[in-house]
């Protein structure tokens, strides 16, 4: 299976804890996003990402909350000193994106953070 | 700022055709409509788009009304495996804009 790759599907951590969340995109994909999803609601935009460049950030991330992708590969989430609030399901998605056309995304099955 | 409404839920009998509406008025010329669906614990998976023709390919079709204003997605023959929420997006053509997420169509199969 080569789709988009989140780890660990689960984490649990207390409160004031830092926690990091990887995705591996499909290859070749050279765009990377980051959502954010709590119950009932739809994914909510973070970041994303145009190779290692990072392009746009809303305003949901807070300066606890750091994305990177050092080689234009894989991409990292970390989210310092995690408050109760935090808990959702963060979501990666990454694309092929033509020169004319938005291209599908293609998401991940997520890492579901618990705060405790 | 809402760009689609869509029914909070649906049901539709397995073996029938589930047709799922979405309103999207302010819908402008560069403006595709997108299609997504989020089966319980997984990411969200991308289904159909069309600009203004009627698409089809081999998850559902899409009917999209002649002056954009709605469309409909179809899944011709409805299982339990589509139970799912259905989200329907609006989005530029230019490419570098992000998905933005409403709260979708909760779809119940019913066998």
């Amino acid at each position: 299976d080569t789709g988009v790759s989140q780890n660990p599907r689960h984490k649990i951590t207390k409160r004031g804890q830092n926690v990091t969340f990887r995705c591996d995109p499909i290859s070749e994909h050279n765009r990377l996003y980051w959502y954010r999803q709590t119950l009932g609601q739809g994914p909510e935009f973070l970041t994303y990402f145009q190779n290692e460049a990072q392009l746009e950030k809303s305003r949901l991330l807070s300066d606890r909350f750091s994305a990177e992708r050092p080689k234009g590969s894989f991409s990292t989430l970390e989210i310092q000193r995690t408050e109760q609030g935090d808990s959702a399901m963060y979501l990666c998605a990454s694309s092929l994106p033509g020169k004319k056309l938005v291209s599908p995304l293609h998401f991940g099955n997520g890492t579901r953070l618990t705060v405790t | 700022d809402a760009k689609t409404t869509q029914p909070t839920s649906m049901d539709c009998a397995e073996g029938r055709a589930a047709n799922l509406p979405c309103n999207h008025s302010t819908i402008s010329g560069n403006e595709y409509v997108y299609w997504y669906r989020q089966i319980h614990s997984q990411g969200p998976q991308y289904i159909i788009h069309g600009l203004k023709n009627n698409e089809t390919n081999e998850m559902a079709s899409l009917i999209i009304t002649e002056d954009r204003k709605s469309s409909t997605l179809i899944l011709p023959h409805a299982t339990l495996r589509d139970t799912a929420v259905y989200y329907c997006i609006v989005i530029s053509n230019f490419g570098n804009e992000k998905l933005t997420f409403g709260t979708g169509t909760r779809l119940t199969i019913i066998p």
